[in-house]
């Protein structure tokens, strides 16, 4: 199975700051990956799909960028509502994987 | 609106089988993949199993091959897993989720609790 590793497992930061959260897979995956934000006792919600596609109403501050193994999720100026769990998934072949989530933190 | 609605969680014994259901609407169904996804509790995700949009294409994760079955009925809107020989590990909410594209999750439903214990 393809293993999904992303950095940091944690991460503090301010209103205004701008983030980047990377994942690594163990193979390449082309562009078959995607971005999930979930906040507590919440559902995730998809953010980025294909790598760097931004889904319908998802604000312009994120952006995905990366191909084959390598990949990032930045928000550019970060907002109170960002404060979340980032999740990676890959969906190039099954088993499907996800990496095992950033957590995002007011500092 | 897209919803996707589980049910059929609940406590069971180690060992023993349960069977998620989860009702979709507000969509073609079958038009779509469709996917389990579980999250113990204070964990991160874990992929479980998906469908192709005609059963043609299925896949599940390592650790619950061989026990857990995914289906569909489309004629229904449902998705369902038939989980057999249920650990404390398979002990999660269990969450359905539609597919599109190259098989990303667009929509997710709000889970249903799997509780296993003696």
């Amino acid at each position: 199975a393809i293993q999904l590793t992303q950095s940091p497992s944690s991460l503090s930061a301010s209103v205004g700051d701008r983030v980047t959260i990377t994942c690594r897979a163990s193979q390449g995956i082309s562009s078959a990956l995607a971005w999930y934000q979930q906040k507590p006792g919440k559902a995730p919600k998809l953010l980025i799909y294909d790598a760097s596609s931004l889904e319908s109403g998802v604000p312009s501050r994120f952006s995905g960028s990366g191909s084959g193994t390598d990949f990032t999720l930045t928000i550019s100026s970060l907002q109170p509502e960002d404060f979340a769990t980032y999740y990676c998934q890959q969906f190039n072949s099954y088993p499907h994987t996800f990496g095992q989530g950033t957590r995002l933190e007011i500092k | 609106e897209v919803q996707l609605v589980e049910s059929g969680g609940g406590l069971v014994q180690p060992g023993r089988s349960l069977r998620l259901s989860c009702a979709a609407s507000g969509f073609t169904f079958d038009d779509y993949a469709m996917h389990w996804v579980r999250q113990a509790p204070g964990k991160g995700l874990e992929w479980v199993s998906g469908i192709s949009w005609n059963s043609g294409s299925i896949g599940y994760a390592d650790s619950v091959k061989g026990r857990f079955t995914i289906s569909r009925d489309n004629a229904k809107n449902s998705l369902y897993l038939q989980m057999n020989s249920l650990r404390a590990e398979d002990m999660a909410l269990y969450y359905c989720a539609k597919g599109a594209g190259g098989n990303y999750l667009e929509y997710w439903g709000q889970g249903t609790l799997v509780t296993v214990s003696s």
